[in-house]
């Protein structure tokens, strides 16, 4: 069964850094693309970063680049997003999501974790 | 980059009708258009990739159609469980982009 476990959330001042991290179970994890979505209080779906199953490529936002970092430990089966000098528009709930097809970088998300609540707030 | 134009944002309807939802993106994406269903406080759920293919295990009253610039997601004969909302997402390059959503109630 797969499971995807979001954790690191939580309350930061607007300019403080976070790290998240989403531990992956039930698949060949190295073998599937990654990707961040995050979803601001009773707003839609964004999209925020992707990686590939090596971590060889990357893909950001706009609204996140050079701010966010994703990164990924395929010994450790671990998904990370960095966060670096939040704003109060990234109050969102961050999740992880595994791409359904192996060896492809782009979506669609077949599995998604439930997420982890950050909020940027003094 | 290509935008996607979801639409309706909320939709009423009753148990039994059939439902419409449909996505426009700016430019062409061929058919790679996915289509997912969230409930209140919980993860998304992939119902439709590549625009007609039935993710494992989805109900068969839902079905995708499209290509192109135009997208609908069907739900034939609604039932309790189907009132949540609805996203569509291209992915023909990076960045991917969501849409607004389709709130069913």
């Amino acid at each position: 069964e797969v499971q995807l476990v979001e954790s690191g959330g939580g309350l930061v001042p607007p300019g403080g850094s976070l790290r998240l991290s989403c531990l992956a179970s039930g698949f060949s994890f190295s073998t599937h693309a990654m990707t961040w979505v995050r979803q601001a209080p009773g707003k839609g779906l964004e999209w925020v970063s992707s990686i590939s199953g090596s971590g060889g490529s990357i893909y950001y936002a706009d609204s996140v680049k050079g701010r966010f970092t994703i990164s990924r430990d395929n010994s450790k089966n671990t998904l990370y997003l960095q966060l670096h000098s939040l704003r109060a528009e990234d109050t969102a709930v961050f999740s992880c999501a595994k791409h359904r097809t192996s060896g492809y970088v782009l979506p669609p998300l077949d599995f998604w974790g439930q997420g982890t609540l950050v909020t940027v707030s003094s | 980059d290509i935008q996607m134009t979801q639409s309706p944002s909320t939709l009423s309807a009753s148990v039994g009708d059939r439902v419409t939802i449909t996505c426009r993106a700016s430019q062409s994406i061929g058919t790679l258009l996915a289509w997912y269903q969230q409930k209140p406080g919980k993860a998304p759920k992939l119902l439709i990739y590549q625009a007609s293919i039935l993710q494992s295990g989805v109900p068969s009253r839902f079905s995708g159609s499209g290509s192109g610039t135009e997208f609908t997601l069907t739900i034939n004969s609604l039932q309790p469980d189907d009132f949540a909302s609805y996203y569509c997402q291209r992915y023909n390059n990076y960045p991917t982009h969501f849409g607004a959503g389709t709130k069913v109630e």
